[in-house]
């Protein structure tokens, strides 16, 4: 199966310390997505990426949150110095042109103690 | 700013046809997504509208009116499986290149 990947899919880690988290799309998409979901909501957007370019970045991330995609294939979502409030489900999706369905992996459940 | 609304929840009986309602407003609309989300499990895509009308898919059927901002999701011959949040999203124009979800509706079927 070549769908999105995710991992962890699970992290619990202390307030304070730092995550990274990894996204492998599709291999044929260009076009990758970062959201956060938290329960009974639905997902928030974080960061879109156009091959190995971030095009867009939303007011949420803060500067505790980095993402890259160094060579437009896998990204990863660093959160340094997590706090409790980032405990929630960050979903990664790929899609192959601006406008089309995109897929998301199964995401990684986040727990900040 | 967006907005998207959706009823929180919605019960219907196996068999059944069930409506689930999305209004939206905002900067720009490049086309209107519905995804199902089962539990602790990531979302999949159902449909994809972008001009007005009808697009039917098996049992799941979506409609899209982009004067009124309005849309809905029709299942037909309800299945316990079917029991998920339903998400509408819209995907915006004008430069940007994300969706924006509502908070989604949980559905339930009772036999």
């Amino acid at each position: 199966d070549t769908g999105v990947s995710q991992d962890p899919r699970h992290k619990i880690t202390k307030r304070g310390q730092n995550v990274t988290f990894r996204c492998d799309p599709i291999s044929e998409h260009n076009r990758l997505y970062w959201y956060r979901q938290t329960l009974g909501q639905g997902p928030e957007f974080l960061t879109y990426f156009q091959n190995e370019a971030q095009l867009e970045k939303s007011r949420l991330l803060s500067d505790r949150f980095s993402a890259e995609r160094p060579k437009g294939s896998f990204s990863t979502l660093e959160i340094q110095r997590t706090e409790q409030g980032d405990s929630a489900m960050y979903l990664c999706a790929s899609s192959m042109t601006r406008s089309s369905e995109q897929y998301f992996g199964p995401g990684t459940r986040l727990t900040v103690t | 700013g967006q907005n998207i609304d959706q009823p929180t929840e919605m019960t219907a009986t196996e068999g059944a046809i069930v409506q689930i309602n999305c209004t939206y407003q905002t900067s720009g609309f490049n086309g209107l997504f519905w995804y199902q989300q089962h539990a602790g499990e990531a979302p999949t895509f159902l449909s994809y509208n972008v001009l007005d009308g009808l697009e039917e898919k098996g049992r799941f059927s979506s409609f899209l009116s982009r004067s009124k901002g309005y849309s809905y999701l029709l299942l037909k011959e309800l299945q316990m499986k079917d029991s998920a949040s339903y998400l509408c999203a819209v995907f915006l124009s004008g430069g940007y290149n994300k969706l924006i979800f509502g908070a989604g509706t949980r559905l339930a079927v009772h036999p």
